[in-house]
Formats: C-alpha cells, sequence, structure tokens
C-alpha cells in the first residue's frame, strides 16, 4: 500500500556512532519533516524539507543533519549520537508546506524508538 | 508563545460526548487550529482543522470562538478506540516558508467502558 514509513521501528546506538533513520513516502508530496517525541515536550519538528534538496531547520536542528536527493526520501542522520538525543523520531510528509489550506493535512509514519547508551 | 494549552487529561465514559478545549490567545489571523491524535504505539493522525467557522467531519467536530481564542473539539460519542493523546495545534503561516505544526503537550483522553 502506499504511504510512509520509516526504518528502522527500534534502534540501539552507542554515544558518539552516526545513525541514519529512513523516511520513504510513496505519495510524491513536496514537504517532508522530521520530528522528535520526548516525555515532557510534545513533539518538537527537527527539520523539515520543501522539495528535493531544499531544506530548513526547525525547533530542534543541533546535532542532526538531513538530505533530500530524492522527492521520496528524506534521511535523518544523527553524525555523533548523545544521550540527549534518545527519542522517538517521526516522519511526516505533506502535498504543500501551506497546512493552513483547507483540506491539507500532515501523514506520519509509525516511529522509530532510538536508544543512545 | 506558538504553542497551545490543553488540560493534561481527561476521562469519559464510552456512548458519551466528549468536548476536549484548547487555548490559543496569541493566534494570528492567518493562523488555522488543526487536531491531532496519537493512538499508543502509533504516529500522529489528522482529526480536524479550521480557521474561524465551526467544522465538522466524519470523525469529530470543531469549535472555535468568535474571538479564534480558543477552541474546543468534539467527539459525540467516544469509543474505547478513541483513547488517545489528542493535540491542538496553530499553523503557523510563515512568509516564503509555508506552514508549519507547532504541537504542544496534549490532552491525554481515557476513556471508561
Amino acid at each position: 500500500d502506499a504511504g510512509i514509513t520509516q526504518s528502522p521501528r527500534y534502534k540501539i546506538t552507542e554515544t558518539g556512532r552516526q545513525v541514519t533513520l529512513m523516511c520513504h513516502q510513496t505519495w510524491s508530496h513536496s514537504y517532508m519533516f522530521w520530528y522528535r517525541q520526548d516525555l515532557g515536550h510534545g513533539l518538537r519538528l527537527i527539520y523539515y524539507s520543501a522539495a528535493a534538496d531544499i531544506t530548513d531547520k526547525g525547533e530542534v536542528p543541533d546535532g542532526y543533519v538531513v538530505s533530500r536527493s530524492k522527492t521520496e526520501n528524506f534521511p535523518l542522520t544523527l553524525e555523533s549520537a548523545t544521550r540527549s538525543q534518545t527519542s522517538v523520531y517521526f516522519c511526516a510528509s505533506s502535498v504543500s508546506g501551506t497546512v493552513i489550506s483547507t483540506n491539507e493535512k500532515l501523514f506520519f509514519g509509525s516511529g522509530t524508538q532510538l536508544s543512545v547508551l | 508563545d506558538a504553542k497551545t494549552t490543553q488540560p493534561n487529561s481527561m476521562e469519559s465514559n464510552e456512548e458519551e460526548p466528549v468536548h476536549l478545549p484548547c487555548n490559543h490567545s496569541t493566534i494570528s489571523g492567518t493562523d488555522y487550529i488543526h487536531w491531532y491524535r496519537q493512538l499508543p504505539s502509533q504516529g500522529p493522525e489528522y482529526v480536524i482543522h479550521g480557521l474561524t467557522s465551526n467544522v465538522n467531519n466524519r470523525m469529530a467536530s470543531l469549535a472555535i470562538a468568535e474571538d479564534r481564542k480558543s477552541s474546543t473539539l468534539i467527539l459525540h460519542r467516544a469509543t474505547l478506540r478513541d483513547a488517545a493523546v489528542y493535540y491542538c495545534i496553530r499553523a503557523l503561516h510563515i512568509y516564503n516558508q509555508g506552514g508549519k505544526l507547532i504541537f504542544g503537550q496534549g490532552t491525554e483522553l481515557s476513556v471508561k467502558p
């Protein structure tokens, strides 16, 4: 089925290691987003992308790198993982970034639970 | 602050209506109000959104105050499957960047049989 998929579902890594979380969508949506979810903070926007090769920072971008060479993929890389990056990460997509528009909404993946030891 | 204010938790009985309040006193004229919900171990799911008028869809109704400083999500007949965290969100319109959803803490709704 078409949709937005994240991999891996669970990941355990060690401090200092590089980790890449994958996000793939089959709708050809222009916009893609990465959020992290932590107790006490709700969901916070890390990075977003308006189209291939166009990315921008969200609320909490430090320590993360993104790329978007193809419309359907939006990987998130932790270049040197820290314990504070232990979190659940959600990828989302929308037809456009103008979510103020009628019938516009975000579609979320099922999340990646990342533990940094 | 762009985030909304919601009660941390609410309880409801099955088959009864539920009114989930949200305060967004600093909202600007172009910001839509969105509601998403998150079931356990899943990503957030769109529920409804609106700007000024009340809105209805198959999942819920959204009542927006005349001054737009608050809104209420209405589940007409709660079921056990409606137990989730409900997020009230301002969709910020940023010039030349489109819109962003800024999530708050949400309200955890529990439904009793």
